[in-house]
């Protein structure tokens, strides 16, 4: 079965640092990759995703993720973090004729002045 | 334009009672979902119907009852609400099958049991 670990449970940055959140996928097959930002009180908002073809995607806000074959990796970044970004964040999988998407358990992102 | 609604936004109702949430999507997608998330903020999958045929049944109470009258709607029914059903309720949906997997979601119904 697959499943989608984020070892981070809360990460605290300061406002304009740079940003990374770890996700580390396991699934034989070659995995369909999401990350999906949750404001508080709001839904899950798509913020990019990882098919095949160039391993770094560029995603909407700022954000960019680097798919990591060797390393089962799927890591989000951005270079600096704006207040507006505080946020759950959420990395998802799924592949080919797969009707479920596998969520991770979300990592909390704060940000500091 | 909202893209895929859910109403009600919130929900308090007491220990015992029936209630319903309602999904509607216009993106004119195929495949869609509902799913509970905790308190923890965990997300999981509870149904998921393509052109109104369930495709998706997770080991859910079948106090829960999915409806879908048609594939724009997808509502959620539950019976004799229990404590442990407080929770938030999102709603998604997705394309074609086999054409693309990300799922777009609704703003979330946050349901209280009291």
């Amino acid at each position: 079965a697959q499943s989608v670990t984020q070892p981070d449970i809360h990460i605290t940055v300061s406002e304009g640092a740079s940003l990374e959140l770890r996700c580390n996928y396991s699934y034989g097959a070659t995995p369909y990759l999401f990350w999906y930002v949750q404001s508080p009180g709001q839904g899950l908002q798509l913020l990019l995703k990882y098919f095949s073809g160039d391993t770094l995607v560029q995603g909407i806000k700022g954000f960019e993720a680097e798919f990591k074959r060797s390393q089962s990796s799927f890591n989000l970044r951005k270079p600096s973090v704006h207040w507006s970004d505080a946020a759950e964040y959420f990395c998802a999988v799924t592949n080919f004729g797969n009707e479920k998407l596998t969520f991770g358990t979300g990592t909390r992102l704060t940000i500091i002045p | 334009d909202t893209a895929v609604s859910q109403t009600p936004k919130y929900l308090v109702t007491q220990m015992g009672n029936d209630k319903s949430i309602k999904c509607e999507q216009n993106l004119g997608h195929d495949t869609m979902y509902w799913y509970k998330q905790d308190s923890k903020k965990f997300l999981k999958i509870m149904f998921s119907y393509n052109n109104k045929e369930l495709i998706i049944n997770e080991t859910v109470p079948n106090r829960f009852s999915p409806k879908s009258p048609d594939k724009a709607h997808l509502n959620l029914h539950i019976n004799s609400l229990e404590l442990g059903d407080s929770a938030v309720y999102f709603c998604a949906s997705r394309g074609g099958r086999g054409l693309t997997y990300e799922q777009y979601f609704g703003p979330g119904t946050r349901l209280t049991v009291t």
